[in-house]
């Protein structure tokens, strides 16, 4: 069965430092999205992105975060300078279409552990 | 500011029972519903979705939507011990694609 996949699987780093965290999507899907969920909190989205450019994204997603598809599989998510409050689980999500019935299907997710 | 809001729980129901989940969510125009289930650690999982008024089943789950009262529910018929999670509601606004999700209610189903 088509899963959505995410690396690395808990990534530990130090305030300050960049993070790169990268998705394959299903490969027939045509819309990506990272959300992330803090420790105990909700499932909080950031941003979509069809088409190669971002289509929607909160007011979480700042300037310190970016996504870019390098190529035809993968999609990342970038953090420029990690914060603490960064730390939380983030989950790449993928969706055959994004409208109506279209469903989320989410990778396992990567741990971010920032100290 | 859109919301999607649940009783965060826990919700605790004897094995074989029916466990109700309930939630509400604020913008009118939200077409599309789904529930997922997390399990402590993992991520969220696709239990089914909903977009028109009334009552969608598949299996033991039920999920019902009341778009006049902005109101979505789960009901999960003869829960087992294996369906001890959390249960996420999330909704699709009218504009975008995103997900809004709630809080999730947590049922523990005890044998």
């Amino acid at each position: 069965e088509p899963e959505v996949t995410q690396t690395p699987s808990h990534q530990v780093t130090q305030m300050g430092q960049e993070v790169i965290l990268r998705c394959v999507p299903i490969s027939n899907h045509l819309y990506f999205y990272w959300y992330r969920q803090i420790l105990g909190q909700k499932v909080e989205f950031l941003v979509s992105f069809y088409n190669n450019e971002i289509s929607e994204k909160s007011e979480i997603f700042d300037d310190q975060f970016s996504v870019e598809r390098p190529d035809g599989s993968n999609f990342t998510l970038k953090i420029r300078s990690t914060k603490l409050e960064d730390s939380a689980m983030y989950f790449c999500a993928s969706s055959e279409q994004g409208i109506n019935t279209g469903e989320l299907f989410f990778g396992e997710g990567s741990r971010l552990t920032v100290l | 500011q859109k919301e999607v809001e649940q009783n965060s729980g826990p919700l605790s129901v004897p094995e074989g029972a029916i466990a109700s989940l309930n939630c509400t969510y604020s913008d009118r125009g939200s077409q599309s519903f789904f529930w997922y289930r997390q399990y402590s650690g993992k991520s969220p999982e696709l239990i089914m979705f909903i977009y028109s008024n009334g009552d969608k089943e598949d299996g033991r789950f039920t999920a019902q939507l009341n778009k006049a009262s902005q109101y979505v529910s789960l009901l999960i018929r003869d829960s087992q011990p294996s369906d001890s999670a959390t249960y996420l509601c999330a909704a699709r606004p009218q504009a975008g694609t995103a997900l809004i999700f709630g809080k999730g209610t947590t049922l523990s189903v005890s044998s």
